[in-house]
């Protein structure tokens, strides 16, 4: 799977909108870009995933650029509850790739009030 | 609660006992998976389960540690002779489809004195 770069850590006023980049330029064209996040003391929850058009689900929305080398998270209007770990994952979607997800150190996203 | 849940939450062992951990898949997920997660690192692939089968093991999982989802529902993992470097968040998830959406379980801490 395509290795995946994000900063190590993000401020964002509550009410403003969080925008999570992602850097994946070695990745294949039968890879997939998920977005899961992890709140302190709980397990990952997923968020969203995309191929090469742009997602939105009640939670975020994803933007792939045309080049599909990276992306970006976005979170419309930040609350203090988002304060997480966000993880970006490139994997393809089939068993030959194995079953594992590689998340990486993600981004530590800190909505301040 | 129909999610994925884990017991013990919290275990404290002393080096050497051996510690075995429960995981409860969301009931239609044929899909298990095992991480393990350190302090300050993203969750690590352990093994992964369709059904009853095993099919594919991190080379993270030593031969101290096993794994088994005897009838395709609940899932256990055992480590033996536990060491130090075992402390960490072992996360159960579970799914239905191959396509990464993965729902995690809030995890099952152990510490190794």
């Amino acid at each position: 799977d395509a290795k995946t770069t994000q900063p190590t850590s993000m401020d964002c006023a509550e009410g403003r909108a969080a925008n999570l980049p992602c850097n994946h330029s070695t990745i294949s064209g039968n890879e997939y870009v998920y977005w899961y996040r992890q709140i302190h003391s709980q397990g990952p929850q997923y968020i969203i995933h995309g191929l090469k058009n742009n997602e939105t689900n009640e939670m975020a929305s994803l933007i792939i650029t045309e080049d599909r080398k990276s992306s970006t998270l976005i979170l419309p209007h930040a609350t203090l509850r988002d304060t997480a770990v966000y993880y970006c994952i490139v994997r393809a979607l089939n068993s030959n790739s194995g079953y594992a997800l590689n998340f990486g150190k993600g981004t530590s996203l800190l909505v301040t009030p | 609660d129909t999610g994925v849940s884990q017991d013990p939450r919290h275990k404290i062992t002393k080096r050497g006992q051996n510690v075995t951990f429960r995981c409860d898949p969301i009931s239609e997920h044929n899909r298990l998976y095992w991480y393990r997660q350190t302090l300050g690192q993203g969750p690590e692939f352990l093994t992964y389960f369709q059904n009853e089968a095993q099919l594919e093991k991190s080379r993270l999982l030593s031969d101290r540690f096993s794994a088994e989802r005897p009838k395709g529902s609940f899932s256990t993992l055992e480590i033996q002779r536990t060491e130090q470097g075992d402390s960490a968040m072992y996360l159960c998830a579970s799914s239905i489809r191959l396509t990464g959406e993965l729902f995690f379980g809030e995890g099952s801490r152990l510490t190794v004195l």
